[in-house]
């Protein structure tokens, strides 16, 4: 079964750093491109950064940009969200998604991490 | 700064047919845009259903068809189930400068 895991929310104070993972197995993940997307309370959902298959490509949302770093280890078939400067406003649900060969066509999601940012 | 829009709420009758649509602010929406659709129900992570505006992933029920309507992005509903009451999320592709960009979401009610 294609699946994705993700891992390592938690409380974290503003100002303060956080590293997601996403744990993918039953497919080869270094052959995918992959997303970040975060959802806050009771709001919708905002894409929020992209990595190509090698790691060598990546985007982000302006929103985040210069605080939010997306990576990749493809020995370890994990995907990495790096948190820094967090605010607030970053609060949400994180679910990692698989791009399946056509851009932003997420095929295979996480059940997603909780980051909490408060003092 | 780029917005996408889809309609707040949508209510629909058992049986009955429904369209979404996915709107920019930039213009009329292309195939260059890879339109794509998400359905979210309560508690639970987004499940992809259309990509590159019409294809259908492989568990995605025959009644959810995607097109291009009059410049928008469409999802149509034919044949309208209880359990497709639900969030549905639109999402547009806007180059490599600048990714994507999610609608703010359609609240389907099956009534």
């Amino acid at each position: 079964e294609e699946q994705l895991v993700e891992s390592g929310g938690g409380l974290v104070q503003p100002g303060g750093s956080l590293r997601l993972s996403c744990a993918a197995s039953g497919f080869n993940f270094s052959n995918y491109w992959m997303h970040w997307v975060r959802q806050a309370p009771g709001k919708g959902l905002v894409w929020v950064s992209r990595i190509n298959s090698d790691g060598t490509y990546t985007i982000n949302a302006d929103s985040v940009k210069g605080r939010l770093s997306i990576s990749r280890d493809n020995a370890k078939n994990t995907l990495y969200l790096q948190m820094d400067s967090l605010r607030a406003e970053d609060t949400a649900v994180y679910y990692c998604a698989r791009e399946n060969k056509i851009a932003f066509a997420m095929d295979v999601w996480g059940q997603g991490t909780t980051v909490t940012v408060s003092s | 700064q780029t917005v996408v829009t889809q309609e707040p709420s949508l209510t629909v009758s058992p049986g009955g047919t429904v369209t979404l649509t996915c709107a920019s602010s930039t213009g009329a929406v292309t195939s260059t845009f890879y339109p794509s659709w998400f359905q979210q129900k309560p508690g639970q992570a987004p499940r992809a259903l259309i990509y590159s505006t019409s294809n259908r992933h492989s568990w995605t029920p025959a009644r959810f068809s995607g097109s291009l309507l009059g410049g928008k992005a469409a999802l149509t509903l034919s044949g309208v189930q209880p359990e497709d009451e639900a969030d549905y999320y639109c999402l547009l592709y806007y180059g490599g400068a600048q990714g994507g960009v999610f609608g703010g979401g359609t609240k389907l009610t099956v009534l």
